[in-house]
Order: structure tokens, then sequence, then C-alpha cells
């Protein structure tokens, strides 16, 4: 089945400790990013990848990063998380110019 | 940058009604795409119309894209409860094939 995996569904962590959200695609889609969505804002892109060892920054990168070392995986990074990243997460991966499939999602608060 | 808003922020309609939203964005585009959420979830592509297309139509959604004006409209007809749902567009800048998302409108339909 075609699909973006994303993990954790829920994380509960402390600010300061640092954390990683796996996004993981079986489609061999070169183009995956993420995004944060929080109340009234919809989706913000974190970042993004237009293929292995390819990534750019979206509209709100800061505290945040990314690696694409293979094509299927995505993971994001929070170093020091702060509680201003509580918030939705948001992995997905298309072709070039196609639909997006997304991920379930990760609900993070940082406290 | 959020290219794409869409309006209205809110639409509550009877079981059986048309809903209409509205998305208008700033720059030429490739592609535009209507996505669904159900509350908290992943985001599930509806469809995707491209900038020489002007209407397009999938079941009970109909899509139509005026480039003049920069604006696209979903119409979903005889809406059921199970419409009940965030609906945000996507738009990608001329050449650049990475999507940008609104905010949203959240459609609300009663039984």
């Amino acid at each position: 089945e075609a699909q973006v995996t994303q993990n954790p569904r829920y994380l509960i962590t402390v600010t300061g400790k640092k954390l990683t959200v796996t996004c993981s695609q079986n489609m061999n889609h070169e183009y995956m990013s993420w995004y944060r969505q929080d109340p009234g804002l919809g989706l913000r892109q974190i970042y993004y990848s237009m293929n292995v060892e390819v990534t750019d920054k979206g509209d709100v990168p800061e505290g945040y990063k990314v690696s694409r070392k293979e094509k299927r995986n995505f993971p994001l990074i929070l170093e020091s998380p702060s509680p201003n990243q509580t918030s939705l997460y948001f992995c997905a991966s298309s072709l070039e110019g196609g639909k997006l499939f997304f991920g379930s999602g990760t609900q993070l608060s940082v406290l | 940058s959020q290219q794409g808003e869409e309006d209205p922020q809110a639409l509550s309609i009877q079981e059986g009604e048309n809903a209409t939203m509205n998305c208008s964005y700033k720059t030429s585009i490739n592609n535009l795409q209507w996505y669904r959420q159900n509350s908290g979830r992943g985001l599930v592509h509806l469809i995707l119309i491209r900038s020489n297309e002007r209407e397009k139509h999938s079941g009970r959604l109909r899509v139509t894209l005026d480039t003049s004006k920069k604006s696209s409209s979903l119409l979903i007809t005889a809406s059921r409860a199970a419409d009940t749902a965030s609906y945000f567009c996507a738009t990608d800048e001329k050449g650049s094939y990475i999507p940008t998302f609104g905010r949203g409108t959240s459609l609300i339909v009663h039984p």
C-alpha cells in the first residue's frame, strides 16, 4: 500500500531535549516536505527536499534540521526544542508537481 | 510565505445544500490543488487543476480556475454530514513546483 509513515503519533518532551520525528515513504517520490500546523495559521512549510542530499528551507525553518540520506526517509530533527515548537507536524511526499501524500501527523508538546 | 488564501474561513450549511469555497493566490502558478483534512488527521488530496485548465469535476466536486483573477473555487454539491472537514488549497509558483498552502476553510455540514 502506498503510504507515508510518520512516527511517533504523539510526543511529549521537555525544553532542550533533542528529538527526531521519522518519516518514510514507499512510493519512490523525489519530493518530500515537512509542515507544521497551528490553529489559524494553516500549514507552514519547514523544510523540503527535491531529492537525495538536496534540502532547502521553507517558510519557518528556525530551530529545525532535516537530512535526506536515502530517497525514502526524511527525518525532522529538533536539536533543542522550545515550547513555541509545540505543534502538529506533517510529512508529505510527491512526484514533482504532483499530488502530495501526507503522513498521519505527529502531535508534539514541548513543556 | 502562504501563496493561497481560502475564503470563507468557516462555512456552516445543512445537509443537501451546496458548499462553495474560494482560493485566491498572488503569483502565476503551474497547478492548483485542493485537499481535505478531517480533524487532526493528515490531508487527503481531492483534485488537481493545471494552469491551462478552467474546470474539473470529480464525483460531487467541481473545481474552477480563473488565472486572470488568480482565483479558484471548490464546489461540493449535495453536501453530507461526512463532508464536515477543513479544506485547503495549495499552489505552486510557476517554475517552482513547491506547493504552499492557505489557512483553510472549515466546513460544517449539519445533518
